[in-house]
């Protein structure tokens, strides 16, 4: 049973970048898409991002000027950077595996997600 | 972008009620969509993609129909673990865009 976690700072300042990581176990990260996905306190889902394990990417466009998704295949980790915050992105954020039969794009597997506030 | 609209956003039903949500995408997706459960400070768990195709370990009672623009996701027998919220993902498109989202809750 592949398990994912995140990590990273759970306050981020205004105009400052966010930064957190996905760390994946009890499987390989080589193989797969890997997701970014947010709730805003009280919202739905909004869908960041994914990377192949071979580096390729896709963004939201509404947020693609603000976004990098990188992998480290050694580590089995992957990563995402939000720049320029607002307390817009004040959210939880879920990393995620795309299952195959959806070509990647529906996610099987989550981790608990990590809550992000941004603060002025 | 495509917007995804569930409806209704709140529903209201006993146990052993069939249950039925409706997710309508504004454009066709033809059957690029997924739901998924959602309970109370956990991550969602996917049911259903393509449409109608179960996941793995999820109960018969749930299902999924549709095709285009309009999808169901119906419950045949509401059992007292699936008070949650349920949303619906599409991913046809360049950017995977999901549902507001719909609360059942016990009646």
């Amino acid at each position: 049973q592949l398990l994912l976690r995140e990590s990273g700072p759970g306050l981020v300042n205004l105009s400052e970048t966010l930064s957190l990581t996905c760390t994946v176990s009890a499987g390989s990260i080589s193989d797969y898409y890997w997701n970014w996905i947010r709730q805003p306190p009280g919202k739905g889902l909004e869908w960041l991002g994914h990377i192949h394990y071979s580096g390729g990417t896709n963004y939201n466009p509404a947020l693609k000027s603000r976004v990098t998704i990188s992998v480290d295949t050694s580590k089995n980790q992957f990563s995402l950077k939000l720049s320029s915050v607002t307390a817009a992105d004040t959210a939880v954020y879920y990393c995620a595996r795309g299952l195959g039969g959806c070509g990647g794009d529906c996610y099987i597997s989550w981790g608990p997600g990590t809550t992000v506030i941004v603060s002025s | 972008d495509i917007q995804m609209t569930q409806s209704p956003s709140t529903l209201s039903a006993s146990v052993g009620d069939r249950v039925t949500i409706t997710c309508r995408a504004s454009q066709s997706i033809g059957t690029w969509l997924a739901w998924y459960q959602q309970k109370p400070g956990k991550a969602p768990k996917l049911l259903i993609y393509k449409a109608s195709t179960l996941e793995t370990g999820v109960p018969s009672r749930f299902s999924g129909s549709g095709s285009g623009t309009e999808f169901t996701l119906t419950i045949s027998s509401l059992q007292p673990e699936d008070f949650a919220t349920y949303y619906c993902q599409q991913y046809n498109s360049y950017s995977r865009t999901f549902g507001q989202g719909t609360k059942v809750e016990i009646k």
